[in-house]
């Protein structure tokens, strides 16, 4: 596609429930990127993958986070046990390499009741 | 730690000028410049690579020190679409492509 695409746009769930957020990167991208964002803040980072190896992750909050990208494609993160505190906005970003620019999906915002 | 971005606001009247400063207190491979408007994804203007060159995008452009450890971004003569929140991401030296991002600068651009 043309940009970034990220699926849902809109997730509501219950607390305990585990939830999963796809990414769909610019065709040809070899870089992604999750952030999350709170409202009037910037992007925080979470993780990142070049190809389908996870550079890093030291930005997940803690292990009920975890992300993949096992054909170095489409990613999916997933949050486990979900929490009232992981409500938020949900945003991947793709780059043509690590050194480019990089480019937001519109996000998911996830509700957490 | 993410780097600290001045102002937090400013208001300007269309064709007015303004900065916003990026601050940090790590050493810095780069700075990415983003413009985000209300309920959009956060669209990128540049990258400044160290070595203190100046970018233009339109009339907007950007300067890196990085031995400072700062980047300004100049709106020149500014235009109604200029108006939203401006976020510097920090790359650190070797920190690989991670970007940490400042709380953002809201700018508003009135006739």
């Amino acid at each position: 596609g043309a940009g970034v695409s990220q699926s849902p746009r809109y997730k509501v769930t219950k607390r305990g429930q585990d939830v999963a957020l796809r990414c769909d990167p610019i065709s040809g991208h070899v870089s992604l990127y999750w952030y999350r964002q709170a409202l009037g803040q910037g992007p925080e980072f979470l993780t990142y993958f070049n190809y389908e190896a996870q550079q890093d992750k030291s930005g997940l909050p803690n292990d009920r986070f975890s992300a993949e990208r096992p054909e170095g494609s489409i990613s999916t993160l997933t949050i486990q046990r979900t929490e009232q505190r992981d409500s938020a906005m949900y945003r991947c970003a793709s780059s043509s390499r690590a050194d480019q620019p990089q480019h937001f999906g519109d996000g998911t915002r996830l509700s957490i009741l | 730690q993410q780097p600290v971005q001045s102002p937090q606001a400013v208001i300007l009247r269309e064709g007015e000028d303004a900065v916003i400063n990026c601050s940090s207190s790590k050493a810095l491979y780069s700075v990415h410049w983003y413009r985000q408007k209300h309920g959009e994804a956060p669209v990128f203007l540049m990258i400044l690579l160290k070595g203190g060159e100046q970018k233009g995008h339109e009339k907007i452009s950007a300067s890196f020190n990085e031995k400072k450890q700062q980047s300004s971004l100049y709106l020149t003569a500014s235009q109604l679409s200029y108006s939203g929140t401006y976020f510097c991401g920090t790359e650190e030296a070797a920190a690989g492509n991670k970007l940490t991002f400042g709380g953002g600068t809201r700018v508003l651009v009135k006739p």
